[in-house]
């Protein structure tokens, strides 16, 4: 079953501009793991964010983690071109080593 | 480090036919690797979890007979899928936790299988 759904399903921006991505979950969880998947590849893990923390910063990425709304956002700061991916949470089930993957929010960034 | 690789990275067979897909760590032991399957603008479903030395677990609704896996050592697992039909079609990933006590998983680049 998908724990994770985020949104909004496809976002559009300009080169330059910001793009915040979301994502709901439904039980609770020990960490939250976002992942980048360009188009017919695999995914490329990008950060995790453990229960106990609020934030975590990556270069251009900060992702924010609200346990009491079962939530988390990804934030992609001055995006780029090469940043147009479909980007999926995924957090473990139950605990064990699986994880459920969100449907994925499919951005695109216009040069 | 932490490489994931797949082969092949696409396949095309004729119904009633067995494909193999290899995924292999490359630079790292995997005790535990995960297979996904994916639709085309869909998000990845878990089909089953592989494991060194013993039996796969299948998630509910995967038909254990359909898609072989075998773990055969700490850097290769391989899905077969037998008697493949067109619904098998689709985009198969697989996936090992990292190396230590990492929670994150690393993939492979995904194998598109087609069958006509």
């Amino acid at each position: 079953s998908q724990q994770g759904e985020e949104d909004p399903q496809a976002l559009s921006i300009q080169e330059g501009e910001n793009a915040t991505m979301n994502c709901s979950y439904k039980t609770s969880i020990n960490n939250l793991q976002w992942y980048r998947q360009n188009s017919g590849r695999g995914l490329v893990h990008l950060i995790l964010i453990r229960s106990n923390e609020r934030e975590k910063h990556s270069g251009r990425l900060r992702v924010t983690l609200d346990t009491s709304k079962k939530s988390s956002s990804l934030l992609i700061t001055a995006s780029r071109a090469a940043d147009t991916a479909s980007y999926f949470c995924a957090t473990p089930q139950g605990g064990s080593e699986k994880l459920v993957f969100g449907k994925g929010t499919k951005l695109t960034v216009n040069p | 480090g932490a490489v994931v690789s797949q082969h092949p990275s696409w396949v095309i067979c004729k119904s009633g036919t067995s494909v193999k897909i290899e995924c292999r760590s490359l630079d790292f032991q995997a005790t535990t690797m995960f297979w996904y399957r994916q639709f085309p603008k869909q998000s990845l479903m878990l089909m089953a979890t592989s494991n060194e030395g013993s039996k796969a677990t299948y998630e509910q609704g995967v038909e254990k007979d359909k898609f072989l896996i075998n773990h055969a050592s700490l850097t290769l697992s391989t899905l077969t899928v037998t008697s493949a039909h067109p619904e098998d079609s689709s985009f198969y990933i697989c996936s090992a936790r990292g190396p230590g006590q990492a929670y994150e998983q690393y993939f492979g680049p995904g194998t598109r299988l087609t069958v006509t």
